[in-house]
């Protein structure tokens, strides 16, 4: 079973400029995830989709940032402007979970390490 | 905020002895308690949940839950030098399915 893809693996752009990352997640999982690690923390939920429609946004900055997964599978995260506090790596993750069911594990893709200059 | 709490470590144990990592959480309605391991650079892998109180086996690991001390940890048998990584400790509570991390466990296996 192919995991989660995630693309690119790494990207640099200078503040104000915008950047796009793409999430493919495990066929057949209706829920994904995007998170941001920053360097020595864990990762912290910037959103949630189930199948198409979002669960939970509320940590996401949304005067930069956006999220969409229009056709309930693949899902694209943009920042526009970028700032410097921005660089972390975006790890998107999915699971099986729906609602009323009990399979909450979640599984993670390589993420993509993003550098603000 | 509902927090999960590690000790940052590093904890350093010989090869072949037992690592415990350990993580409290503070919301009451946590349901859900997973352990990932990170090795640096890298994307956090799942290496064991628990969604019962007790204890929970898998190979070399072992997770125990203790809701009432609201308190997880995980038990590394046979610690072995490729187990040294970063440890974290993640909950789901009642209020959504997302994952609440900790900061995580740096562990260090000596040869």
């Amino acid at each position: 079973e192919a995991g989660v893809a995630q693309s690119p693996r790494y990207k640099i752009i200078e503040k104000r400029q915008s950047v796009a990352f793409w999430c493919n997640p495990i066929s057949g999982h209706a829920t994904l995830y995007w998170y941001q690690q920053i360097l020595g923390q864990g990762p912290k939920l910037l959103i949630q989709f189930q199948n198409n429609g979002v669960v939970d946004d509320s940590q996401l900055p949304k005067d930069r940032f956006s999220a969409e997964r229009l056709k309930g599978v693949d899902s694209t995260l943009k920042i526009q402007p970028a700032k410097l506090e921005d660089s972390a790596v975006y790890l998107c993750a999915s699971s099986q979970h729906v609602w009323g069911d009990n399979t909450y594990e979640q599984y993670f893709g390589p993420g993509t390490r993003l550098t603000v200059t | 905020q509902k927090e999960v709490e590690q000790n940052s470590g590093p904890l350093s144990v010989p090869e072949g002895a037992i690592a415990s990592l350990n993580c409290t959480y503070s919301d009451r309605g946590s349901q859900s308690f997973f352990w990932y391991r990170q090795y640096s650079g890298k994307s956090p892998e799942l290496i064991m949940f628990i969604y019962s109180n007790g204890d929970k086996e898998d190979g070399r690991f072992t997770a125990q839950l203790n809701k009432a001390s609201q308190y997880v940890s995980l038990l590394i048998r046979d610690s072995q030098p490729s187990d040294s990584a970063t440890y974290l400790c993640a909950v789901i509570t009642n209020s959504g399915y997302a994952l609440n991390f900790g900061k995580g466990t740096s562990l260090l296996v000596t040869p």
